[in-house]
């Protein structure tokens, strides 16, 4: 299984640009990347996915680099209501191999 | 919008007793996910199936059983609850070609007593 690494906490303030980078060393050929959000007292929810170089969609954007063993989700311009646990997960190709670690919690202040 | 929901979002029970969970998501996916969380431990997976009558264990299958006999429907079966069994239950769905995109339901809070 390809295991990841995340920043357990990060603090930012309104309207700042969140990184959060995830590593994945073992990371296989055929793996995609996968970031989901978690606010308090619901399920996560799939924010963006990636193979390589870069992804954008309305929410955030992922940057992987060409040897794929990190990735960095970025967030523009956070808001309060951005204040949740990052999941990072690697896919290795068959769902019962999908592994959520404990997240990074990001605390967004005024 | 995908939805899946669950059937209770808070459940107590008694120790020994039979606990059904039930999920049903109107998407028409393939693929549907048990996983429950506990804090410090992130998402477990419990079993998942990519098919009706299809089950696969997950990590932590044992205390567990599931049926799909509706591609819509994925019910968890806690034969005989026990204390450690307190958790919260998420149901997932995902489409059969990409089993990272999931999509949750708001989970089932349930307290073994």
């Amino acid at each position: 299984l390809a295991k990841t690494t995340q920043p357990i906490s990060m603090d930012s303030y309104e309207g700042q640009e969140v990184n959060i980078t995830c590593s994945h060393n073992n990371i296989a050929t055929n793996d995609y990347i996968t970031w989901y959000q978690q606010f308090p007292s619901q399920g996560p929810r799939f924010i963006i996915q990636g193979y390589k170089t870069k992804v954008t969609n309305e929410v955030a954007s992922l940057f992987i680099p060409a040897d794929r063993k990190s990735s960095t989700l970025s967030l523009p311009r956070v808001s309060l209501s951005d204040t949740a646990v990052y999941y990072c997960l690697v896919n290795t190709g068959t769902a019962s191999k999908l592994t959520f670690g404990t997240g990074t919690r990001l605390q967004v202040t005024l | 919008d995908v939805k899946v929901t669950q059937s209770s979002r808070y459940l107590v029970k008694r120790t020994g007793e039979k606990v059904f969970l039930e999920c049903v998501q109107d998407m028409d996916h393939e693929n549907m996910f048990w996983y429950r969380q506990d804090p410090g431990l992130g998402l477990r997976l419990i079993y998942f199936s990519y098919d009706v009558k299809m089950k696969e264990k997950g990590d932590i299958p044992e205390g567990y059983s599931v049926s799909r006999e509706k591609k819509e429907r994925f019910s968890l079966i806690l034969e005989s609850a026990s204390t450690n069994q307190t958790s919260m239950y998420l149901c997932a769905s995902s489409p059969l070609d990409r089993e990272a995109e999931q999509y949750f339901g708001p989970g089932t809070r349930l307290t073994v007593t």
